[in-house]
Formats: C-alpha cells, structure tokens, sequence
C-alpha cells in the first residue's frame, strides 16, 4: 500500500519569508499528488494538484509544487509567505489510473506557523 | 466551488448510545463520498468509500457493524456511530467527488467532532 511523508510537522517562518514543505510518497506506478490546506477551524481546501504534463505546478495564494518523480517528491513551495498562511498543509497521493474515484492516501501534515 | 456540508459540527454523547452524521453535497451529485477519521495530530485515515446505491467499501481493521454507512441519494451520505465508546471520540470527516472520472476532486466537509463520555 501506498504511504505519504511528510517530514516536517511543525514550521515557524516569520512573514516574506520562504517555504518548503517537503512530501515522499511510496508507490512505483502512476500516482496523482495533491496539497490540501486546512485553515484554523475551517474544512481542508484543495491548493493544486497535479496528475501529469509540466511537474511545476502553480496553485491558489501564490503555491507551487514541484513533482520529482525519480526522487518520489512533490514539494510545496511559496516564496514569500503571509500571516494568513497560518493552517495545516497536508500531501495526498491517489492512485492514478481512469476510472472510478479512487482514495486519498494522506500525509500527516504540517502545521505552519506564520509570525508577524 | 463545490460546496459539502457535514453536520452536526460537534456531538456529546453518552457511552452506548449512537450518533449519526450527515454529509451532503449541496450545489453537486456525488456518486462517491469518503468518511475519514482524523485523530489529534494525524493524518485523516480513510475508514470507507461510500458509492450511492450501493454498500459502502470499509478499509482493513474498520468495522462496518460499528461504523454504518448510508448513501441513499446522490447528495446524502450517512455515517452512524452505533454503540459509541470513549475510544470512539474523534474528529470525522466526509469528502465527496462528483461523477466518476478519474480527473475529479475530493471536496471536504468541515468535519464532525465525536467526544463519548
């Protein structure tokens, strides 16, 4: 079975800093990769996705991820974070193949804390 | 957007009794839905797929007898807790993905927060 890493579960950055959180998943074949963002008391929204073409992939609120495949990585990037970044990003990989929805295999999130 | 509403938003409950969830898709038809379970700290685990119409699929060492799963209409999918225990106390949470291509999003409710006493 599929697993999602996500090494870092706690940053603090302070605001116009950089990010990076990193995501490695565990599954040889074709997968779909999401990032998910839960902002405090609010449900998880998706940030952007990527199922295939160009591996940099730009989302909503200035995100990006990078797909490396030989590396299994699908890292979230921002370059200058905000004070409403502040919420728990989570990595998701599903299995790619057409057909039915299939599940969401999830990381165990990062919690990031911006300071002003 | 898709919007999902899950309700209620927070539950006590005594030990023994039952509680039911409800996770609806409001402004979409949703052929599958996801119950979830997140505990403090963690990551959502899946406990079962739900496809209208049909039983739902429980993923290993989720029991369907404990955890009921409804989903009697393209926009109802139903969790009930029968039996609950202090163990069950949790924080639940459905998405539903509209139609059944592969290419379809999860859209996540706000999640139910289970404390049994």
């Amino acid at each position: 079975a599929q697993s999602v890493s996500q090494h870092n579960h706690h940053v603090i950055l302070s605001e116009a800093a950089s990010l990076e959180l990193g995501c490695n998943y565990s599954y040889g074949g074709t997968v779909n990769l999401f990032w998910y963002v839960q902002y405090p008391g609010q449900h998880l929204q998706l940030l952007l996705k990527y199922f295939s073409g160009d591996p940099l992939v730009k989302g909503i609120k200035g995100f990006e991820a990078e797909f490396i495949k030989s590396k299994f990585s699908f890292n979230l990037r921002k370059p200058s974070v905000q004070w409403s970044d502040t919420a728990e990003y989570f990595c998701a990989v599903r299995l790619g193949y057409t057909g039915t929805a299939s599940k969401l295999t999830f990381g165990t999130g990062t919690r990031l804390q911006v300071t002003l | 957007g898709a919007v999902v509403s899950q309700h209620p938003s927070r539950v006590i409950c005594k030990s023994g009794t039952s509680v039911k969830i409800e996770c609806r898709s409001l402004d979409f038809q949703a052929t599958t839905m996801f119950w979830y379970r997140q505990f403090p700290k963690q990551s959502l685990m899946l406990m079962a797929t739900s496809n209208e119409g049909s039983k739902a699929t429980y993923e290993q060492g989720v029991e369907k007898d404990k955890f009921l799963i409804n989903h009697a209409s393209l926009t109802l999918s139903t969790l009930t807790v029968t039996s609950a225990h202090p163990e069950d106390s949790s924080f639940y949470i459905c998405s539903a993905t509209p139609g059944q291509l592969a290419k379809n999003i999860q859209y996540f409710g706000a999640g139910t927060r289970l404390s049994v006493l």
